[in-house]
């Protein structure tokens, strides 16, 4: 199946830093690719949407000045924490969606394996 | 706006038994309806997914699911699990296009097999 790699794997930085995350699709143009946060012993929420080549769109009570996204390409969307502290540690998941290449297919969602942020 | 709600978020079979994990979502419409598996440090795997047409919807690894409209359930089930099916299972709803325009997932249910 389809592949979605995330890097880095794990990050730590110290607060007040930037750090950004990649998402990549490894064989297919993903025209839409979504950004979540898993908090421990919860479910992910859905942070945005983020769609080649136009702004994102985000969720409601996410702040777009602190989370930003980028799609630049079919194949690379990047997150970016910018002036991180420590209620930014999280795990960062990203999923790309594959749309349907025949009219008989559904599109498929694929998840990337996550990034562990933790700022100290 | 949609919902879902895993009610156990813990629990324990012994391995070759039956298992069976509730879901229950609310949704104004006919949902697309999901469930996603996660072993530690891993992302997520699609298990089966519902669309429409037939109730009973086989996944993959053994996992199927069966739609309830009446029930507004989706509860995943496997007749004899294997240690290996550890791990943390999300049932969630999707709307949108295709159904994956706006994903909301469940808290999770963490699966523990015991020898």
């Amino acid at each position: 199946g389809a592949v979605v790699s995330q890097h880095p794997s794990r990050v730590i930085c110290k607060s007040g830093t930037s750090v950004k995350i990649e998402c990549r699709s490894l064989d297919f143009q993903a025209t839409t690719m979504f950004w979540y946060r898993q908090f421990p012993k919860k479910s992910l929420m859905l942070m945005a949407t983020s769609n080649e080549g136009s702004k994102a769109t985000y969720e409601q009570g996410v702040e777009k000045d602190k989370f930003l996204i980028n799609h630049a390409s079919l194949t690379l969307s990047t997150l970016t924490v910018t002036s991180a502290h420590p209620e930014d540690s999280s795990f960062y998941i990203c999923s790309a969606r594959d749309p349907p290449r025949t009219a008989a297919r559904t599109d498929t969602q694929y998840f990337g394996p996550g990034t562990r942020l933790t700022v100290l | 706006a949609q919902s879902v709600t895993q009610p156990d978020i813990h629990i324990t079979v012994s391995e070759g038994a039956s298992l069976e994990l509730r879901c229950n979502y609310s949704y104004g419409a006919t949902p697309y309806l999901f469930w996603y598996v996660q072993s530690p440090g891993q992302g997520l795997q699609l298990l089966l997914k519902y669309f429409s047409g037939d109730t009973l919807v086989q996944g993959i690894k053994g996992f199927e699911a069966e739609f309830k409209r009446s029930q507004s359930s989706f509860n995943l089930r496997k007749p004899s699990v294997h240690w290996s099916d550890a791990a943390e299972y999300f049932c969630a709803v999707g709307a949108g296009a295709g159904g994956y325009q706006k994903v909301t997932f469940g808290i999770g249910t963490k699966l523990q097999v015991i020898p």
